[in-house]
């Protein structure tokens, strides 16, 4: 099986704040990653994926990269509306998430 | 618009059985895949399976192999996941989602239901 593995597990930042996520598999999965966005008491949303293709609706500050093993995900100016839980997912074999990164506001 | 709507909350003694059900609405039923996907409460994203609308395919995760089923209803195009056996770590809100291309990510999610396994 895939392990994926996220870091940091949480980050405070400032609204307008550069943020970055780093998500790493446990094997080469080419560029088979998604990344979701889940609001407190929310349903997760698709916001990227094929590790950099936006999906329509989502603000252009998100931004991913990477592909093989290391992935990043990049929120150029933090929002408030951005505070949430973040997970990546590989889907080269069978789905499977990261833990999740808590991104709050400072 | 895409809209996935599931059953409402439900609370089970340990050892019973639970079926969800999962309604999707504004796309060709038969045309996408349905994941299930559960998470425990302040936990993460555990996926679960997915079944095929059109030809009733199914695919579950080896963990879940032997206590769940999904199948899906064309007649009425809703998909259902039952579990069987409730444990008291089975207490999650289930989600059904889409898969928008046979690709194993998910576009659209349902809004969830959760399940309390308690005696």
């Amino acid at each position: 099986d895939i392990q994926m593995t996220q870091s940091p597990s949480s980050l405070s930042a400032s609204v307008g704040d550069r943020v970055t996520i780093t998500c790493r598999a446990s094997q080469d999965i080419h560029n088979y990653l998604a990344w979701y966005q889940q609001k407190p008491g929310k349903v997760p949303k698709l916001l990227i994926h094929a590790a950099i293709t936006l999906q329509s609706g989502v603000p252009s500050r998100f931004r991913g990269s990477g592909s093989g093993t290391d992935f990043t995900l990049t929120i150029s100016s933090l929002q408030p509306e951005d505070v949430a839980t973040y997970y990546c997912q590989e889907y080269d074999r069978y789905p499977s998430f990261g833990p999740g990164t808590k991104v709050d506001i400072k | 618009q895409v809209q996935l709507v599931q059953s409402g909350p439900e609370v089970k003694k340990p050892g019973a059985s639970v079926k969800v059900s999962c309604k999707p609405s504004g796309y060709t039923f038969t045309d996408n895949l349905i994941h299930w996907v559960r998470q425990a409460p302040g936990q993460g994203l555990e996926w679960m399976g997915w079944v095929n609308p059109n030809t009733g395919g199914t695919n579950l995760a080896e963990k879940f192999q032997g206590r769940v089923t999904m199948t899906r209803d064309t007649s009425t195009s809703a998909a259902y996941l039952e579990m069987t056996w409730l444990r008291y770590d089975d207490t999650a809100m289930y989600y059904c989602a889409r898969d928008p291309r046979g690709w194993y990510f998910f576009d659209y999610w349902g809004q969830g239901t959760l399940v309390t396994v308690s005696s």
